[in-house]
């Protein structure tokens, strides 16, 4: 099945730091969306984006739809602890009966 | 609202052996999917249905079973349970109309070992 290009995989960080992870696809979106998985837990929408060049804030976090519909970015400024999880970002395109497209994740620790 | 809640939240099954994962969402949603994810992988869709008495295949729908009698249920059905459908199972649902809509809302997992 489809699905999109996630990077980068895993990252390791120091407390304070600032991260930035994205998603691209061959394809057009008309919706990005990003979640977050705490281990053992189901993933929670963090943000949504609906319009080309959208910029959207959720506190420390910040995504953007891109401009060309193919990617997304999201980044998250002074990490800390409870930032440790796995971030996946999710598109729909217009022809896709409302299935999500998933990345495969990018697994984020924070050192104290 | 409880959002979506998911039974049980750990299994064993041997193999050959059936189960029935429960989800029950009180949103009032129209959408509803069940996922599974493989450790260090994504999300594949199993199943979904966009309303009650209607369901589809997604990606990944060899030895499961799914039915939608109402609205807020949508149980996934395993007839012979495999080593190969070891994982953990996600429930999710959308309100499945307009951009907002289609955000998934997902319940907290079911972990599924098959030994």
């Amino acid at each position: 099945g489809q699905q999109l290009n996630q990077s980068p995989q895993s990252m390791f960080i120091q407390e304070g730091e600032d991260v930035s992870m994205n998603c691209t696809s061959s394809s057009i979106f008309n919706t990005w969306l990003w979640y977050k998985q705490d281990p053992g837990e189901g993933p929670v929408l963090l943000i949504a984006l609906y319009k080309a060049g959208e910029l959207t804030s959720n506190g420390r976090l910040t995504a953007q739809f891109g401009i060309t519909r193919k990617d997304s970015f999201l980044n998250i400024s002074a990490s800390i602890p409870s930032d440790v999880g796995i971030y996946f970002c999710a598109g729909i395109n217009a022809g896709n009966n409302r299935k999500l497209i998933w990345g495969l994740g990018t697994s984020l620790a924070v050192n104290p | 609202n409880a959002g979506v809640t998911q039974t049980p939240k750990f299994r064993i099954l041997k193999i050959g052996q059936s189960m029935t994962l429960q989800c029950t969402q009180d949103m009032n949603h129209n959408y509803m999917y069940w996922y599974r994810q493989d450790p260090g992988m994504g999300l594949k869709l199993i199943y979904y249905s966009v309303g009650a008495g209607i369901t589809d295949k997604g990606e990944v729908p060899n030895g499961y079973n799914v039915s939608r009698s109402t609205t807020e249920d949508f149980p996934l059905r395993l007839e012979l349970a495999a080593p190969s459908q070891t994982s953990v199972y996600f429930c999710a649902s959308s309100y499945g109309s307009g951009l907002a809509g289609e955000t998934q809302y997902f319940g907290p997992g079911t972990r599924l070992l098959v030994l």
